[in-house]
């Protein structure tokens, strides 16, 4: 069955950055893109962005455009997130999720989430 | 951009139904799905476009959308069912993705 796993977690200092591995399983990684999903504590779900493994589309936030990056390794069946300059408000679980190809639209196999804390 | 609106909390004794709403301008003319989120688990897609449900999802769990109300409704509802729930759209203006505030079920 489709499977995502993902790094474990981090502690990271204020302005520093992050960088999370989601590595697929159980499917034909090309075939779906990723999503990547944010629940900092006490607040509820928040999209980042998505990209496509297939052609390395992708489509951003608006509010993580510019200080986010994605990326896959389509030789690894992983998916990549970093997030450069971060503030304690990015402290939060991290989750990848299979979206559909060509857009987003909404994610049926979710992975785990990574947890990552961001304190001086 | 799109915004969906949720009601904060709803309650429900077990054996009865619940039901969640998710509120957006002709939400209608979008698909809407949902997604339950226990403590410190990974979200679960309970329903997609609108009505569907996902192979391992109960059939107690259905949903409807029409005008400006997207609802979910949870038959038959066990502790089990505790969790919050959010509702998600995709919008072609703006962010594509767009999620509700979320609503937290509380079985009594």
């Amino acid at each position: 069955q489709a499977q995502l796993v993902q790094s474990g977690a981090e502690v990271k200092k204020p302005g520093a950055s992050v960088k999370v591995a989601c590595k697929a399983s159980g499917y034909t990684f090309t075939s779906s893109g990723i999503s990547w999903v944010r629940q900092a504590p006490g607040q509820g779900l928040e999209w980042m962005g998505w990209i496509s493994p297939y052609n390395g589309n992708k489509n951003f936030a608006q509010k993580f455009q510019g200080r986010a990056t994605m990326t896959t390794d389509t030789s690894t069946s992983t998916a990549f997130l970093e997030v450069r300059s971060l503030r304690s408000d990015d402290t939060a679980v991290y989750y990848c999720a299979r979206d559909m190809d060509g857009t987003p639209y909404y994610m049926d196999v979710w992975g785990k989430g990574t947890t990552v804390t961001v304190s001086s | 951009s799109y915004v969906l609106t949720q009601p904060p909390s709803v309650s429900v004794a077990p054996g009865k139904t619940a039901r969640m709403t998710c509120g957006g301008n002709n939400i209608g003319s979008k698909s809407v799905h949902w997604y339950q989120k226990k403590g410190g688990q990974a979200p679960v897609l309970v329903i997609y476009y609108d009505g569907d449900r996902p192979s391992g999802i109960p059939e107690r769990f259905s949903g409807s959308n029409s005008g400006n109300t997207a609802t979910l409704t949870i038959s038959r509802v066990e502790a089990g069912d505790e969790a919050d729930y959010y509702c998600q759209v995709w919008d072609s203006i703006g962010d594509p993705v767009i999620f509700g505030g979320g609503t937290k079920l509380t079985v009594l």
